[in-house]
């Protein structure tokens, strides 16, 4: 059975920090790596993915895939106050199914 | 207009009632997926219609049942609740089967059983 472990499990930054959540998985077979980001009361939305090795940037925001280390991470330049929420990371092995971790709580003080 | 819709909000329920919860989308997506999520553990999948096929997870085959009238619409039906049923239930929708595909989520459904 396919696992997900995130960490760390909560994390205060202060504004303007550079935040770094981390995520590894037991499937080596796991082709498709999301990060959903939840703000509070609203619907998990995704924030970003990849598909091979390497790493992809989106303004503030940059993940890594090391499939050989079974890891994946995102990471966020400048952290603002609106960045706090639950961040969940995810793998799809391609069976139509998504394999989430617990979540990070990431709060971002003023 | 990516939104997936949820109703109710929140649902109370008596231990041994039957709970019926509600899904919509209209991004015509083939596949409409039900999550429970309970405080401090991952959202775990239940299961999954693409289009009218249902699959559903294993380890919950028998405690919980769906049903999808049309594309738009997808319910989960607990027959009798229990205590452990208390979570938060969302919803989901993709289109096709590819895992590069984008799940757009509801905002959940917040079940309490007493």
């Amino acid at each position: 059975q396919q696992n997900v472990q995130q960490s760390p499990e909560s994390l205060i930054v202060p504004e303007g920090a550079r935040t770094s959540l981390n995520c590894t998985f037991s499937d080596s077979a796991s082709q498709y790596f999301w990060w959903y980001r939840q703000h509070s009361g609203k619907a998990p939305k995704a924030l970003m993915s990849i598909f091979s090795n390497g790493e992809k940037e989106e303004g503030r925001f940059t993940i890594h895939l090391n499939k050989a280390s079974l890891h994946f991470s995102l990471h966020i330049r400048d952290s603002q106050p609106s960045d706090s929420a639950l961040y969940l990371c995810a793998n799809d092995s391609g069976y139509n199914k998504l394999t989430f971790g617990k979540g990070t709580v990431l709060l971002v003080s003023p | 207009d990516t939104t997936v819709k949820q109703n109710p909000r929140y649902k109370l329920a008596r231990v041994g009632k039957p709970v019926n919860l509600i899904c919509s989308q209209t991004m015509n997506h083939d596949t409409m997926y039900w999550y429970q999520k309970k405080p401090n553990q991952a959202p775990k999948l239940l299961l999954f219609y693409y289009d009218k096929i249902l699959n559903r997870e294993a380890d919950t085959f028998e405690k919980f049942q769906s049903s999808r009238p049309n594309n738009s619409f997808c319910s989960l039906y607990i027959g009798s609740a229990g205590l452990e049923y208390s979570a938060m239930y969302l919803c989901a929708s993709r289109t096709g089967t590819g895992g590069a595909d984008t799940q757009y989520f509801g905002p959940g459904t917040r079940l309490l059983v007493l």
